[in-house]
């Protein structure tokens, strides 16, 4: 069965350096989206993607964020200086079709110290 | 934007027992509600999902209810065992993006 997949499983970082969170999304799908969880609440929506662009962002994703599709196959998510609030799970999905279900990755769990 | 609410946080069932999950949701205009099963440590799974158009879908023993005049739809798993222990999310989807519940504990007691 296909299925994204997300690297590295957990990263640690200090705060103010930047990071790399990668996500292999379904191939042949078109959208594609980030999202986070901060230990104990909600999954929270950050950023959808599509034709090479981002679609839709939250209030979360601030200057510090950007995404990327480099090579038309990995999607990531750059987080350019770390703050201690950025620690969460951070989840990419993708979609074959805007009314298709998502398929989410396993997750990267980021640790800002 | 979407607004969606879950209840209970927790809940406990011994293991054959019924579980109900309920969410609902602000925006008339979400046309695409599926649920997800987070295991520790692994991303959201899918388990089932309803489109608006439909009242009511079912899957050997998990079945997902809808209410579009009420904005509620709700999760049943039947028989439960030990092995659906797990945190259970429902979403709406607006838009092309999905708003999430703040997640259901469930816990199956053998």
């Amino acid at each position: 069965e296909p299925e994204v997949t997300q690297t590295p499983s957990h990263q640690v970082t200090q705060m103010g350096q930047e990071v790399i969170l990668r996500c292999v999304p379904i191939s042949n799908h078109l959208y594609f989206y980030w999202y986070r969880q901060i230990l104990g609440q909600k999954v929270e929506f950050l950023v959808s993607f599509y034709n090479n662009e981002i679609s839709e962002k939250s209030e979360i994703f601030d200057d510090q964020f950007s995404v990327e599709r480099p090579d038309g196959s990995n999607f990531t998510l750059k987080i350019r200086s770390t703050k201690l609030e950025d620690s969460a799970m951070y989840f990419c999905a993708s979609r074959g079709s805007a009314a298709a279900e998502a398929f989410f990755g396993q997750g990267t769990r980021l640790t800002v110290v | 934007g979407e607004n969606v609410e879950q209840h209970p946080s927790t809940l406990s069932v011994q293991e054959g027992d019924s579980a109900v999950i309920k969410c609902t949701y602000s925006d008339s205009a979400s046309n695409y509600f599926p649920w997800y099963k987070q295991e520790l440590g692994k991303g959201p799974q899918l388990i089932i999902d309803i489109r608006s158009n439909v009242g009511e879908k079912k899957d050997q023993r998990i079945a997902v209810t809808l209410n579009k005049t009420a904005k509620h739809f709700s999760l049943h798993i039947t028989e439960t065992q030990p092995e659906d222990s797990a945190v259970y999310f429902c979403a709406a989807s607006l838009f092309n993006k999905f708003y999430f519940g703040s997640g259901t504990k469930l816990n199956v007691k053998p």
